[in-house]
């Protein structure tokens, strides 16, 4: 089945500090998410991007589909922001299933 | 409703038990996934549904799990004798078909002991 590595699999920033998480996919995707789990463990839609850029508040995410990659950009980074950042992506052979990267584990101190 | 609704949010049982965990999926959305998630751990997919049938059921971990759903909506996930490794968050979620935007429940947290 597909493959979904993260990168890194941990970070700590200084609050006001921006980062980037990638998420790298084996094959082909039609629906690539962002979702954050907070840490009473509700996972949150941040982003439904197979391809394209979008942008929400201080969030904005791109997929490159050709190249099997997408990037999370956290700006400002805020205390609230910590918690597991996962991808997840859905082939599109078969009875395909959304698959989870192993997630980043984002820590923002004040 | 207005988003994925699971029950109980927390149980705890004793080993040998049966257990089942229910879903209710957004209105309307015909894909429905069970996940599960070990303490500390990445989210391990165990059975998805497209209206009421499940044609992918590889992730189910052994024969003590099953799942069904019924009226196209709501979806009980069941645990037969449990052991101690089923301990896990159970997490569910829904979607309007197969690669739209899938949204999350809550989670029902089983403690087997």
């Amino acid at each position: 089945g597909i493959q979904v590595e993260q990168s890194p699999p941990d970070l700590i920033l200084q609050e006001g500090a921006n980062s980037t998480l990638r998420c790298n996919f084996s094959d082909s995707v039609n629906n690539l998410q962002w979702f954050h789990q907070n840490p009473w463990g509700q996972l949150i839609n941040l982003f439904y991007i197979p391809s394209g850029t979008k942008q929400n508040g201080r969030l904005s995410a791109t997929t490159v589909a050709t190249e099997r990659y997408s990037l999370l950009y956290i700006s400002s980074s805020q205390t609230t922001d910590s918690g597991v950042y996962f991808c997840a992506v859905e082939g599109n052979s078969g009875y395909s299933t959304l698959t989870f990267g192993k997630g980043t584990m984002l820590l923002v101190s004040p | 409703g207005a988003g994925v609704s699971q029950s109980p949010s927390n149980k705890v049982t004793e080993k040998g038990k049966d257990v089942e965990l229910r879903c209710d999926p957004i209105s309307g959305h015909t894909a429905l996934y069970w996940y599960r998630q070990s303490l500390g751990q990445g989210l391990e997919f165990l059975i998805y549904f497209q209206g009421n049938s499940a044609p992918d059921k590889s992730g189910l971990p052994s024969d003590r799990f099953s799942a069904e759903r019924t009226g196209g909506s709501v979806s009980t996930l069941t645990i037969q004798r449990t052991q101690q490794e089923d301990s896990a968050v159970y997490l569910c979620a829904s979607s309007p078909g197969q690669y739209l935007e899938a949204f999350f429940g809550q989670g029902t947290r089983l403690t087997v002991v």
